[in-house]
């Protein structure tokens, strides 16, 4: 147990469907992250929010909307979807300002869109 | 951010000591080395970190030499759950986050 849930762990949707994935950190962190994983490539880094703030996004079509409402809560937001963005989706957080900060994961949602 | 290279795979057998050798020719004064394991379908899990010379935990050994500019992760007797892929990151500070690179993917064989 990494201190980080993510729900759900596994959905299927439409491409006309809304659905959010949330990510809650346990661990008193600042920071929080969206990261994507598709089948067999390197993990991309879709946003950062640190102390609530928004401080990255990584060019990351409007289709993906993240909210911070609380430095302990991550959510992403999907709607109208495409086939490629089926993939795992990972959230993790971190200490941020530290030198030898770490990131801590959730155990991701594996998204399949249909 | 330093960018960071390693073998694309490696293969051992059980029992076996595995040395995955990451290289960051860039690494600024200021920045940790952190390595991160992740089995298919989960998230990555921190192993272990360090700045210099050398880091043992109950887990792995960093190895890390006086320029700073490769480390290498030990693995001592290897068992078939080690299978994984493993990524060396660089210099994560603050705001900015680095974006992980391919890893190394390590099968072990019994």
């Amino acid at each position: 147990e990494t201190g980080v849930t993510q729900t759900p762990r596994h959905l299927v949707m439409g491409m006309t469907n809304k659905k959010s994935l949330k990510c809650e950190q346990h661990l008193g962190h600042n920071a929080m992250y969206w990261y994507k994983q598709s089948a067999k490539k390197p993990l991309e880094l879709m946003f950062v929010y640190s102390l609530e703030e928004r401080v990255e996004n990584n060019s990351v079509p409007s289709r993906f909307s993240p909210e911070c409402p609380n430095s302990s809560h991550l959510f992403l937001h999907l709607h109208t979807l495409q086939p490629e963005d089926s993939a795992l989706y990972l959230c993790a957080s971190s200490q941020g300002g530290a030198r030898n900060e770490k990131l801590f994961f959730g155990s991701g949602t594996q998204l399949s869109v249909l | 951010l330093a960018k960071t290279t390693q073998p694309i795979s490696m293969d051992s057998y059980e029992g076996q000591e595995v040395n995955i050798t990451c290289s960051h020719n860039n690494i600024a004064t200021n920045d940790y080395i952190t390595w991160y394991q992740q089995f298919p379908s989960q998230g990555p899990r921190f192993i272990i970190q360090g700045y210099k010379t050398k880091v043992t935990n109950e887990v792995a050994s960093l190895f890390i030499p006086a320029d700073r500019k490769s480390s290498t992760l030990s693995l001592p007797r290897v068992s078939l759950s080690d299978t994984a892929v493993y990524y060396c990151l660089v210099g994560l500070t603050g705001r900015r986050a680095l974006t992980f690179g391919s890893g190394t993917r390590l099968q072990v064989q019994p």
